[in-house]
């Protein structure tokens, strides 16, 4: 059992935004967020909480609220079909963890 | 620029043993951390542990500990899973990350190998 919760499943619709939460581990630590389409590698989208690395497009952006974290993706395309993870470094455990994982169809 | 690249996929037998290569180019080898992730089949990502590329020391997370070891070779910026009497409940994509920051508030893993599909079936 992952001590970050995301939720299962979301969907929406193509040019729809959508939203993906992590919640879990303490409030002052940054969260990262990878894309995995299936049979690929993970990919980092964002990291530091809030920053995208260059190659990532400004649709894909992340925030916080307390201990929750959310990944944000605008003007939703049907290429961004794929499992979204969050992780960060729990200080408490002092070790790294990994959310359960998201799947996202866009309809 | 950065890449990972990993070793092929295995088909073992139960009770073998298999060693899965990442190795490492576009930066310093010894500066950044390197971890494992195991993906079973169907399932989300876990995190198995990771090794300071600088010590060589290694940290397996809880259930990862017995018959599975982190080791380097600096020499050709690779690092390795060794993993011993295998079980078929060890198959799995196992990808190496390479980590930023590494056990700080602010880590993460930006750069992956592309995976190592590791099948034990008799």
């Amino acid at each position: 059992q992952s001590v970050l919760t995301q939720p299962p499943s979301v969907s929406a619709a193509p040019g729809q935004e959508v939203t993906i939460s992590c919640s879990g581990g303490s409030s002052n630590i940054d969260v990262s967020w990878y894309q995995q389409f299936p049979g690929t590698a993970p990919k980092l989208l964002i990291y530091d909480t809030y920053k995208r690395p260059s190659e990532i497009p400004a649709r894909f952006s992340g925030s916080k609220s307390g201990t929750s974290a959310t990944l944000a993706i605008t003007g939703l395309q049907t290429g961004d079909e794929a499992n979204y993870y969050c992780g960060k470094w729990d200080t408490s455990l002092d070790t790294w963890v990994f959310g359960g994982g998201t799947k996202l169809t866009v309809l | 620029q950065v890449q990972l690249v990993q070793s092929g996929s295995e088909l073992m037998k139960p009770g073998a043993s298999v060693k899965v290569s990442c190795k490492a180019s576009g930066y310093s080898f010894t500066e950044y951390a390197m971890n494992w992730v195991r993906q079973a089949p169907g399932q989300g990502l876990e995190w198995m542990g990771w090794i300071n590329t600088n010590t060589g020391n290694p940290t397996y997370v809880q259930g990862f500990t017995g018959h599975f070891v982190f080791s380097l070779d600096t020499s050709v910026n690779t690092a390795y899973l060794q993993i011993s009497s295998l079980e078929p409940e060890d198959t799995a994509v196992y990808y190496c990350a390479r980590g930023r920051t590494w056990t700080s508030s602010a880590s993460y893993m930006d750069s992956w190998g592309q995976g190592t599909l590791v099948t034990v079936s008799s």
